[in-house]
């Protein structure tokens, strides 16, 4: 059974620092979703990364994924408090209609004046 | 373009009853996913339509079923409600099946069982 892992599950950092988050996976897969949760809304996709080696950035937001070590990572580069949410990675496994779609945990994000 | 929107947007039931929730993608996508998000078992996949077939589906009971109209709008119904099924209900389209795309979401369905 495919296991996501996120870490960490809790952020708390300042305006102005880099940090960076980890999504971890436990079996292969060569696709992975970021997507941004804002308190009592609802999900915005942010990158869809499709193949090893894939990195993808938008604004202050950066991520990669490295197929062979099975990991996802999303930087977060000069951090403001816009970027306050919580961040869910999403693997998919499987082709044509017999896929799954799995979320890690999610990491609430707090970025502090 | 007009989003995804999800009707109703809150919805309270009690056991035993059903409900019906509605989803209207973004004009012009034909895929449209469901999840489930609680506090405790966090965002699951519930099931993906395309072209008013059933693509795939999670690992939710039989009382989860839903279909898709040929305008693309998706409807999905729980019967037999339990007090497990309070969640936030989100619906996502995309222009194709199965994920390359980026997914669009609602602002969801907040369902509370009494």
């Amino acid at each position: 059974e495919l296991k996501v892992e996120q870490n960490p599950l809790f952020l708390s950092m300042q305006e102005g620092k880099n940090y960076t988050i980890y999504c971890n996976y436990s079996t292969t897969s060569d696709r992975l979703y970021w997507y941004r949760q804002d308190p009592g809304k609802s999900l915005e996709s942010l990158f869809v990364l499709l193949s090893n080696g894939a990195v993808k950035q938008e604004g202050r937001l950066m991520a990669s994924l490295d197929t062979k070590a099975r990991l996802s990572t999303l930087h977060i580069t000069a951090a403001v408090h816009d970027l306050s949410a919580t961040y869910f990675c999403a693997v998919f496994q499987g082709g044509g209609s017999n896929y799954k779609l799995t979320f890690g945990k999610g990491t609430l994000l707090t970025v502090n004046p | 373009k007009a989003g995804v929107t999800q009707t109703p947007r809150y919805l309270i039931k009690t056991r035993g009853q059903q409900v019906t929730l509605s989803c209207s993608p973004i004009s012009g996508h034909r895929s449209v996913s469901w999840y489930q998000q609680t506090p405790g078992q966090g965002l699951q996949f519930l099931f993906e339509y395309f072209s008013e077939t059933q693509r795939n589906k999670g690992n939710f009971p039989g009382r989860f079923s839903g279909r898709q109209f040929s305008n693309s709008r998706s409807e999905m119904n729980v019967s037999t409600l339990e007090l497990g099924d309070s969640a936030l209900y989100l619906c996502a389209s995309s222009p194709h099946p199965s994920g390359v795309d980026t997914q669009y979401f609602g602002p969801g369905t907040r369902l509370t069982v009494l």
